[in-house]
Formats: structure tokens, C-alpha cells, sequence
């Protein structure tokens, strides 16, 4: 029953922009979008959150479309590092009921 | 920044004993932590909700007495496999949240590697 839906993989060029599509048609108003990767055998790595507006940090951009049902992580310049699984999560905290699933997430694999 | 510690990274263990990981938050109280499981090319699956001094969340399909979790206080949850069996082999990964309410970051354990002979 995950909320958001990904393509299963991509690939990049590295030194190019790598760009993530992420549906999430059904999120509510107060739900905020996170973006986390995951790379071989390792815990899940925060990398950008936001809400509606456009967002950007040292690791990436957020691009959250004007109605919310879909958004795009953007990693500027991809490296060969940065290959992993991302995932796409949609998050509506509540005190002590808070439920946090994932979907299926996209491979990316950046190409040398 | 906050960091969630698991430990161990990896364990080996025969089948019939049970193993247990601890899931500790170095430096923020988490009130709410999660425990995770994932088979190989697959994604994460939630397996429960651990609230500190309460009994946990389980989803449906997880034997709440084959998975013991414990969240005694507010920096430490521990997840028990019980009776472990070939079949309960997983990378099994904590999350906690810093300020139970608000919009904050999730931080994620490295993850334990549980291996069952």
C-alpha cells in the first residue's frame, strides 16, 4: 500500500543531471515528500525533504509540482557514487501512530 | 548531525537460537522508532512500530512473538528474533525520529546482516 510510485530504473551519464520522477497522486495536504537512497548493504541516507515549495541542498533539488501529486529529485552532477536505490516517501507525522512505508524505489545507475 | 547506531552489522547464528539487535540514538531521544526488514533486490517492509514505554506496532503478517521489540527508553529499541530459522535470514535496519510531531528528518541504522545456519 505504498503511496508513491517510481520507475524501477534509470540510468545517467555521469557528470550529467540525473532526474528522478517520484508520483505521490494521493498525498494530502499537511503530507510532506522525502527523498532517501540507499546504496549496497547500507541503512538508508536522508538526502532532501519538502513540502511544496522548490527545494535544494548540497546533495540535490527538489522539484514538487504546483498540485503535489508528483515531484523530481534532481542530483545536479552525478557521480559514480551516487549510484543506489532512491526512494520516494511520503510522511504525515502524528504523535505515536506515525506509519512510514516504502515503495519499490528506482535504481539508478550512473554510467562512467 | 543526529546518528543512529546498530549493532551488531552482521550476525551468524544457528537455527534454533535468537539473536537479538539493538537500535541506539546517539544523540537525540527518539520516541518512535522503526524496524525494518529486506530481502536482497527488494525494498524495505515495515515490520513495526516501536513507541517508548509501550507495546509496539506490528504489521500485519509479523509474529509479534517471533519478533520481540522493546523500546524501554527514549534512546534505545531492541529487536529479538526468536528461535531464528533459515528463513528469517534478512538485512534487518532501524529508523528513529528526532521530536515526535514535527517534520524532522528520519535517520536510519547501517543496517544488521542476520545470516541463519
Amino acid at each position: 500500500d505504498a503511496k508513491t510510485t517510481q520507475p524501477p530504473s534509470m540510468d545517467c551519464a555521469e557528470g550529467r543531471a540525473a532526474n528522478l520522477p517520484c508520483n505521490h497522486s494521493t498525498i494530502s495536504g499537511n503530507e510532506y515528500v522525502y527523498w532517501y537512497r540507499q546504496i549496497h548493504s547500507q541503512g538508508p541516507q536522508y538526502i532532501i525533504h519538502g513540502l511544496k515549495n522548490n527545494e535544494t541542498n548540497e546533495m540535490a533539488s527538489l522539484i514538487i509540482t504546483e498540485d503535489r501529486k508528483s515531484s523530481t529529485l534532481i542530483l545536479p552532477h552525478a557521480t559514480l557514487r551516487d549510484t543506489a536505490v532512491y526512494y520516494c516517501i511520503v510522511r504525515i507525522p502524528y504523535f505515536g501512530n506515525e506509519k512510514l512505508t516504502f515503495g519499490t524505489g528506482t535504481r539508478l545507475t550512473i554510467i562512467p | 548531525g543526529a546518528v543512529v547506531s546498530q549493532h551488531p552489522s552482521r550476525v551468524i547464528c544457528k537455527s534454533g537460537t535468537s539473536v537479538k539487535i539493538e537500535c541506539r540514538s546517539l544523540d537525540f531521544q527518539a520516541t518512535t522508532m522503526f524496524w525494518y526488514r529486506q530481502f536482497p533486490k527488494q525494498s524495505l517492509m515495515l515490520m513495526a512500530t516501536s513507541n517508548e514505554g509501550s507495546k509496539a506496532t506490528y504489521e500485519q503478517g509479523v509474529e509479534k512473538d517471533k519478533f520481540l521489540i522493546n523500546h524501554a527508553s527514549l534512546t534505545l529499541s531492541t529487536l529479538t528474533v526468536t528461535s531464528a530459522h533459515p528463513e528469517d535470514s534478512s538485512f534487518y535496519i532501524c529508523s528513529a525520529i528526532p521530536g515526535t510531531g514535527s517534520y524532522e528528518k528520519l535517520f536510519f541504522g547501517s543496517g544488521t546482516q542476520l545470516s541463519v545456519l
